[in-house]
């Protein structure tokens, strides 16, 4: 499984737009990269998923560079309620993380701040 | 749609009892999985059930059991409790739409255990 590095906090006003980067170096052709979101004291839930280029939907994009070695998770316009730890995954989709295998780093606590 | 479903919210156990966690997933979702969140960290794979079989196990002692009945609940035991069994359990939910489709995982709130 590729490992993921993600930086451990970050800082955001309201209104802002936030990117959260996630290094992926090892990442397998096969692999997908894969966003949860966690709040204090509930469990983990999905963002957004992709596979190369971009990604968006209601709530999220995902930038996904062409040697998908690194991806980039854009919030717009954060307000206080996107205060939470973000995850970033990498997994083949067509083996052990299809099948509830789900495996967490320490994720990127994201505080903003009004 | 009532999401998944976890209980009991809290439990307060000491060094050496047993402990069991139960879970009931989305409605048509037959895959169950359990994780394990220490304080300060991201969730750790415990389990697997699809189908009421064991698809997969993480790196926990065989303290840790689990097992999932015909209605696609679940269980989680833990034996002889540690001190570092204090956590946040959570089970989480998958419909398996097919080998080629994310299967998004629906967690539930959690099971937040203390062990004195």
């Amino acid at each position: 499984l590729a490992k993921t590095t993600q930086p451990i906090s970050m800082d955001s006003y309201e209104g802002q737009e936030v990117n959260i980067t996630c290094s992926h170096n090892n990442i397998a052709t096969n692999d997908y990269i894969t966003w949860y979101q966690q709040f204090p004291s509930q469990g983990p839930r999905f963002i957004i998923q992709g596979y190369k280029t971009k990604v968006t939907n209601e709530v999220a994009s995902l930038f996904i560079p062409a040697d998908r070695k690194s991806s980039t998770l854009s919030l717009p316009r954060v307000s206080l309620s996107d205060t939470a730890v973000y995850y970033c995954l990498v997994g083949d989709r067509d083996r052990g993380s299809t099948l509830g295998r789900l495996y967490f780093g320490r994720g990127t606590q994201l505080t903003v701040w009004p | 749609d009532a999401g998944v479903t976890q209980s009991p919210t809290h439990l307060i156990k000491t060094r050496g009892q047993h402990v069991t966690l139960r879970c009931s997933p989305i409605s048509g979702h037959k895959s169950v999985s359990w994780y394990q969140q220490v304080l300060g960290q991201g969730p750790q794979f415990i389990f697997q059930y699809y189908e009421k079989e064991e698809r997969g196990r993480g790196n926990f002692p065989d303290r840790f059991s689990a097992r999932q009945f015909p209605n696609y609940s679940s269980e989680l035991n833990v034996n002889a409790l540690l001190l570092g069994d204090s956590a946040l359990y959570l089970c989480a939910s998958s419909l398996i739409k097919g080998p080629s489709s994310y299967n998004e995982q629906f967690f539930g709130p959690g099971t937040r255990l203390t062990v004195l």
